[in-house]
């Protein structure tokens, strides 16, 4: 069966611009959660989708958005693009029935120039 | 709100040595708490977890994590390393799928 995909795996922006991360999760699986991994740092937690309805958000301003589809793909959306926005950015999907582990993909590198 | 200690920045050991990782946790109710492995620039595989009943956790690559609740800690065990074990660990907690993870062991392994 296939991981978590995400796309693109590497992407270049520039300050001011807009940028759309995609996910698929494991076939199954209806949870999918974002998070930020900043170069030396573990990951930080940004949204959490489930049914298509969001069930947390971390702590990260409104530039920040998400959406989870029907067929429980989602999209990671950040606006006017700052530098320090520069980062990996994980998907990990989950059965979202409470006390499951996560499985992460190997995430979107983004830079900001 | 819940967080994550991971006192160790770096640590280097011999091939076929023993290696433990710290983490420690702060968490308002029982935990569910995980260990995962990052290699450069690939996602996090997850080595273990625990979310209830026995303490001492068995995972992947023959790593086993106990869980200490008195001392809010759940330290990554393994008997003998491997050159292939090299790569960032990192420790989290949380309810469900809100993660709060440390900051990482970079683990490096000398012939």
């Amino acid at each position: 069966d296939a991981g978590v995909t995400q796309s693109p795996t590497h992407l270049i922006k520039t300050r001011g611009q807009h940028v759309t991360l995609r996910c698929s999760p494991i076939s199954g699986h209806k949870s999918v959660s974002w998070y930020q991994q900043v170069l030396g740092q573990g990951p930080q937690f940004i949204f959490q989708y489930y049914e298509k309805e969001e069930r947390g958000r971390g702590n990260f301003p409104d530039r920040f958005s998400a959406r989870q589809f029907p067929n429980y793909s989602s999209e990671l959306n950040v606006n006017a693009l700052l530098l320090g926005d520069s980062a990996l950015y994980l998907c990990a999907s989950s059965l979202g029935q409470g006390g499951q582990p996560q499985h992460f993909g190997d995430g979107t590198r983004l830079s900001i120039l | 709100a819940q967080s994550v200690t991971q006192p160790d920045i770096h640590i280097t050991v011999s091939e076929g040595a023993s290696l433990e990782l710290r983490c420690n946790y702060s968490y308002g109710a029982t935990p569910y708490l995980f260990w995962y492995v990052q290699s450069p620039g690939q996602g996090l595989q997850l080595l273990l977890k625990y979310f209830s009943g026995d303490t001492l956790v068995q995972g992947i690559k023959g790593f086993e994590a106990e869980f200490k609740r008195s001392q809010s800690s759940f330290n990554l065990r393994k008997p003998s390393v491997h050159w292939s074990d090299a790569a960032e660990y990192f420790c989290a907690v949380g309810p469900d799928e809100k993660l709060t993870f440390g900051t990482g062991t970079r683990l490096t392994i000398i012939p």
